[in-house]
């Protein structure tokens, strides 16, 4: 299948700083890409849609201004974690889809604040 | 919104004995998918169904899509511990994938 890059895969950040998170498609060009947030043992939860060129669509309770999604390229998507703080704690990934094929997903993130 | 269910949360079962998962959502589908997450991992694409009342095999694996295109199972006949994970469905709809809670499986050898 369709490979997804996501790129770090964990990162420690001292709380109040800024993380960003990469999802880079290698091979195919994904017009909407979807970033997730996983607790453990939980489900994916969606926190927005992104396509290409146009402003991320965020889920309810996701803070637009916390959470900064761009998607710049039909290749490349990221995710910045504003003022993180420890309860921001948590796996993020990122999916690329093609709209009514499989989701391709990246590795996922785990960020830790301290 | 878009609400996907899955049940149950969790299944424990002994090796050889079968294991079902369930999904409905809210709105009618355009698609659904089903995906696997082993311990530590990301999700990984089982299978997508697309068609009302569609069936789909894959070896001791079998998907169905109701109907209506608002519910969907997944089967597992004779588990292995290889079996182990979480199962997630995700379904399509207004461009966008929503994902239900998912099924953890522990299988006893």
């Amino acid at each position: 299948g369709a490979v997804v890059s996501q790129h770090p895969s964990w990162v420690i950040c001292k709380s109040g700083t800024s993380v960003k998170i990469e999802c880079r498609s290698l091979d195919f060009q994904a017009t909407t890409m979807f970033w997730y947030r996983q607790f453990p043992k939980q489900s994916l939860m969606l926190m927005a849609t992104s396509n290409e060129g146009s402003k991320a669509t965020y889920e309810q309770g996701v803070e637009k201004d916390k959470f900064l999604i761009n998607h710049a390229s039909l290749t490349l998507s990221t995710l910045t974690v504003t003022s993180a703080h420890p309860e921001d704690s948590s796996f993020y990934i990122c999916s690329a889809w093609g709209g009514n094929t499989e989701a391709f997903f990246g590795q996922g993130t785990r960020l830790t604040v301290v | 919104g878009q609400q996907v269910m899955q049940i149950p949360q969790y299944q424990h079962v002994q090796e050889g004995e079968d294991f079902t998962t369930y999904c409905n959502s809210s709105t009618t589908l355009s698609n659904i998918q089903w995906y696997k997450q082993r311990p530590g991992g990301h999700p990984v694409f089982l299978i997508q169904l697309v068609k009302s009342g569609e069936v789909k095999k894959q070896k001791r694996l079998t998907f169905q899509f109701g109907e209506a295109k608002k519910n969907s199972s997944l089967h597992i006949t004779a588990t292995q511990t290889t079996d182990v994970g979480t199962y997630f469905c995700a379904g399509s709809n207004t461009g966008k994938l929503i994902f239900g809670q998912g099924t953890t499986l522990q299988v006893k050898p």
